[in-house]
């Protein structure tokens, strides 16, 4: 069982649309949780990084983290079709960038 | 300010060759790293490097080598080329330890 399990996708959804990327985790340990945008060959960029548990917003994206269920949400509301590109989610028990888990991506469209 | 640049975009190698790829950067980051991404794997850290002249380990180093001569490069070498090691890799680097930042653009690699 991997560590960090992310649904691959594709999820296409219309413009304007709430759209929500989930990841689930077994390490009860992590309490650094991070969000990347990828798009197509590109480098990933980080969009959101958090720490424990908690919302954190910015601008139209929202980050979510439940640690008692081991679960983290990205929220995009008003999605674009600029917004189109994989999503990784990543987390880490240490501040330390060199003991990151990366998930292995969920392939979003928006459709205009 | 070109931010993090890698050197070559493309390669193709045979099987036993080696190869150098370069990376740089530009923002006066400490830290960079190396790392490789593979279908339905997410990435995974090869090795990293938190300073000038210092190199670690880390998930997957085997077949790979690394030097940090300067601060803003930082090298993977490959020295016999084997299929396994096709993928596509990406350098990253940052000012502090808490999260890989900024991403270059990525070589694709691939081993005959």
């Amino acid at each position: 069982q991997k560590e960090v399990e992310q649904d691959p996708g594709p999820l296409s959804v219309p413009e304007g649309a709430i759209v929500s990327l989930n990841c689930t985790y077994s390490n009860s340990a992590f309490q650094y949780f991070m969000w990347y945008r990828q798009y197509s060959r590109k480098g990933p960029e980080l969009l959101m990084y958090t720490y424990s548990s908690g919302n954190k917003e910015d601008g139209r994206f929202t980050a979510q983290v439940d640690k008692s269920s081991k679960y983290i949400s990205l929220f995009i509301r008003d999605s674009q079709p600029s917004d189109s590109a994989t999503y990784l989610c990543a987390m880490t028990q240490y501040s330390s960038a060199s003991k990151i888990i990366f998930g292995s991506g969920t392939r979003l469209s928006i459709r205009p | 300010n070109a931010g993090v640049t890698q050197t070559p975009k493309f390669r193709v190698l045979k099987t036993g060759q080696s190869m150098t790829l370069l990376c740089a950067q530009d923002m006066n980051h400490e830290y960079m790293y190396w790392y490789r991404q593979d279908p339905g794997m997410g990435l995974r850290l090869i090795h990293y490097s938190v300073g000038e002249g210092t190199t670690a380990k880390g998930e997957v180093p085997d077949g790979y080598n690394v030097s940090r001569l300067k601060k803003q490069n930082f090298l993977l070498g490959l020295e016999s080329a084997a299929p396994s090691q096709t993928s596509v890799y990406f350098c990253a680097s940052s000012y502090s330890n808490t999260g890989a930042g900024y991403f270059g653009p990525g070589t694709r690699l691939t081993v005959t």
